[in-house]
């Protein structure tokens, strides 16, 4: 099985600010990322898919980046309705999630 | 526009047993790909399994965790798919999500929409 590790797995940040998470993959999964926004009660809401592809709908502020075994998600400019917490899934093999990342309000 | 909306959810006591069902509409269900995923209290997303859909045979898939325990199955002409939970532990509390599966051409996957999700408790 291929296991996910997000970091850092909480962070604070102004609104305004650019910030960046990662995910390593614990073997190469070439481009088959995603990424997942989820609010409190809420089911997640898919953001970003092969890695760098943005979802319909989704603000062209989130970008996605990565290969391998090393991924990012970077918001470029942190809008009050992006604190949430944001998840990783491999689609390589059986899905597998990172382990979150929670965007708080500093 | 795809609505997964799933029912079942409660209060069970550990070693007994549960069905959620998950209701699909806005897409051609008979041969979606259709998924659970779970999320207990606090924690982070976790893959249940998964049931192909017809052209591909029905076939199911588990995560360890729930091996032999949980059953996924489908009614096409319902357009539903299961989630049978048998042997139930207290680690398996959680909200269940259902999910689909959606393709690229380059066989990239995805879960776009989500059910709302329902709560299973399992107590002592």
């Amino acid at each position: 099985d291929v296991q996910m590790t997000q970091s850092p797995s909480s962070l604070s940040a102004s609104v305004g600010d650019s910030v960046t998470i990662t995910c390593r993959a614990s073997r190469s999964v070439s481009n088959y990322l995603n990424w997942y926004q989820q609010k409190p009660g809420k089911a997640p809401k898919l953001l970003i898919y092969a890695a760098s592809s943005v979802a319909s709908g989704v603000p062209s502020r989130f970008s996605g980046s990565g290969s391998g075994t090393d991924f990012s998600l970077t918001i470029s400019s942190l809008q009050p309705e992006d604190f949430a917490t944001y998840f990783c899934q491999q689609s390589f093999t059986t899905p597998a999630f990172g382990q979150g990342t929670k965007v708080e309000i500093k | 526009e795809v609505q997964l909306v799933e029912s079942g959810g409660g209060l069970v006591k550990a070693g007994g047993s549960l069905r959620l069902a998950c209701a699909a509409s806005g897409f051609t269900f008979h041969n979606a790909w259709m998924t659970w995923v779970r999320q207990a209290p606090g924690k982070g997303l976790e893959w249940v399994g998964r049931i192909k859909g017809e052209s591909d045979g029905r076939t199911t898939d588990y995560a360890a965790p729930v091996k032999g325990r949980f059953t996924i199955s489908r009614d096409d002409s319902k357009n539903t798919v299961y989630l049978q939970m048998n042997s139930l532990k207290t680690e398996d509390t959680a909200i269940y999500f259902c999910s689909k599966y959606d393709w690229n051409d380059e066989d990239h996957y995805w879960f776009q929409s989500w059910g709302q999700g329902t709560l299973v408790t399992v107590s002592s």
